[in-house]
């Protein structure tokens, strides 16, 4: 699996929008990115993933940029909900095991 | 069930003790995980499973840790003779297939004393 990078940690205002970076310079072209968020005392949530066309679901949107060394996960209408650990990981879907990060840990303030 | 359990949510044995940790998969996953996290760090891969057989089991730390799934639903991971190092949340995860997008448990928090 591709390594990634994220910052260790974020803040964002309640209601502004959170732009969480991922770097992932040495993705293949088989890998695909997934982000995955953490609260406290629970297991990761899945949130979206993609492989080089920006996705939307109804909990955010991932812009990959167009040489897939990089993402952005975006939250457009932060709450103090989303305060949590967020994992960008690139997984070989021909292989079973992702490799996580230590994530960003973003802290929504009201 | 509506997503993974895990039982039991908490354990705590003392060192050198035998624990057996359980996972109870979405109905249907014929892909299992178990990871293992400490404290401030992300999750740490240990075993795969695709349906019955362990297709990658190249994150046991040793040949204390062990997994089976023997038919291809509930998996169980083992650990003998367990040390305080072992004290971490294990967390399992299913997915509809490979690596399709995982829905995690809650975890077990093992504490060895």
């Amino acid at each position: 699996d591709a390594k990634t990078t994220q910052p260790p940690s974020m803040d964002c205002a309640e209601g502004r929008a959170a732009n969480l970076p991922c770097n992932h310079s040495t993705i293949s072209g088989n890998e695909y990115v997934y982000w995955y968020r953490q609260i406290h005392s629970q297991g990761p949530q899945y949130i979206i993933h993609g492989l080089k066309n920006n996705e939307t679901n109804e909990m955010a949107s991932l812009i990959i940029t167009e040489d897939r060394k990089s993402s952005t996960l975006i939250l457009p209408h932060a709450t103090l909900r989303d305060t949590a650990v967020y994992y960008c990981i690139a997984v070989n879907t021909n292989a079973g095991k992702s490799t996580f990060g230590d994530g960003t840990t973003l802290t929504v303030k009201p | 069930g509506a997503g993974v359990s895990q039982t039991p949510s908490n354990k705590v044995t003392e060192k050198g003790k035998y624990v057996e940790l359980r996972c109870d998969p979405i109905s249907g996953h014929t892909a299992l995980y178990w990871y293992r996290q400490s404290l401030g760090q992300g999750p740490e891969f240990l075993i795969y499973f695709q349906g019955t057989g362990a297709a990658d089991d190249s994150g046991l730390p040793n040949d204390r840790f062990f997994a089976v799934r023997p038919e291809g639903s509930v998996s169980t991971l083992k650990i003998q003779r367990t040390e305080r190092g072992d004290s971490a949340v294990y967390l399992c995860a299913s997915s509809l297939t490979a690596n399709y997008g995982y829905t995690f448990g809650s975890g077990t928090r093992l504490t060895v004393v």
